[in-house]
């Protein structure tokens, strides 16, 4: 079966560095979002992406927070300058289409990002 | 955020039936009643949908209120597997958006 896959597993960075978070979303969907969950907390919708721009995105995605499909396999999320509290798991997930009557949503395993 | 109501945990026997229930009082016409849970330490996943119908898939389930303001989730036979936290989303053609859920802890 399909699925959605990131890397890495854990990424530990000291704060203000950047780091680049990548998936692989699932080869003929068009739909990509991340979202993150800090430990003990709901999961949070940081973006979507459709047809290379991004479609919506949240209070918490701000100029920190960018994402690029460089390669039309590989969907990114980088953050600029790391904050203590950008710690938490970062899911990517995907979907064919838009229509949320026909489409389910597939998501990764997750990476672990710890700023220290 | 379209805005769901669900209990914040709920407790069962394995073997037993779940329900776990849902308020979308303020959900629209076009909007669709998706569930997805998320085992510890893994990312969500789907578990079914639908509209204004009762659904049924290998997984669990749907049960939807004439009135659309209220769903429930159904586990027919609980295992200790489907211990997790269920989320109850509502949305059509924008973004799927998460509440806090309800999670389930089942007891041997």
């Amino acid at each position: 079966e399909p699925e959605v896959t990131q890397t890495p597993s854990h990424q530990v960075t000291q704060m203000g560095q950047e780091v680049i978070l990548r998936c692989v979303p699932i080869s003929n969907h068009l739909y990509f979002y991340w979202y993150r969950q800090i430990l003990g907390q709901k999961v949070e919708f940081l973006v979507s992406f459709y047809n290379n721009e991004i479609s919506e995105k949240s209070e918490i995605f701000d100029d920190q927070f960018s994402v690029e499909r460089p390669d039309g396999s590989n969907f990114t999320l980088k953050i600029r300058s790391t904050k203590l509290e950008d710690s938490a798991m970062y899911f990517c997930a995907s979907r064919k289409g838009r229509a949320s009557e026909l489409n389910e949503q597939f998501f990764g395993p997750g990476t672990r990002l710890t700023v220290l | 955020d379209a805005k769901t109501t669900q209990p914040n945990s709920m407790e069962s026997n394995e073997e037993e039936p779940v329900h776990l229930p849902c308020n979308h009082s303020t959900i629209s016409g076009t909007d669709y009643i998706h569930w997805y849970r998320q085992l510890p330490s893994q990312g969500p996943e789907y578990v079914i949908h639908g509209l204004t119908s009762n659904v049924n898939n290998r997984m669990a389930s749907l049960a939807i209120a004439e009135d659309r303001k209220s769903s429930t989730l159904i586990l027919h036979r609980a295992t200790l597997r489907d211990a997790a936290v269920y989320y109850c989303i509502h949305y059509n053609n924008n973004d799927m958006r998460f509440g806090a859920g309800t999670r389930l802890t089942v007891k041997p």
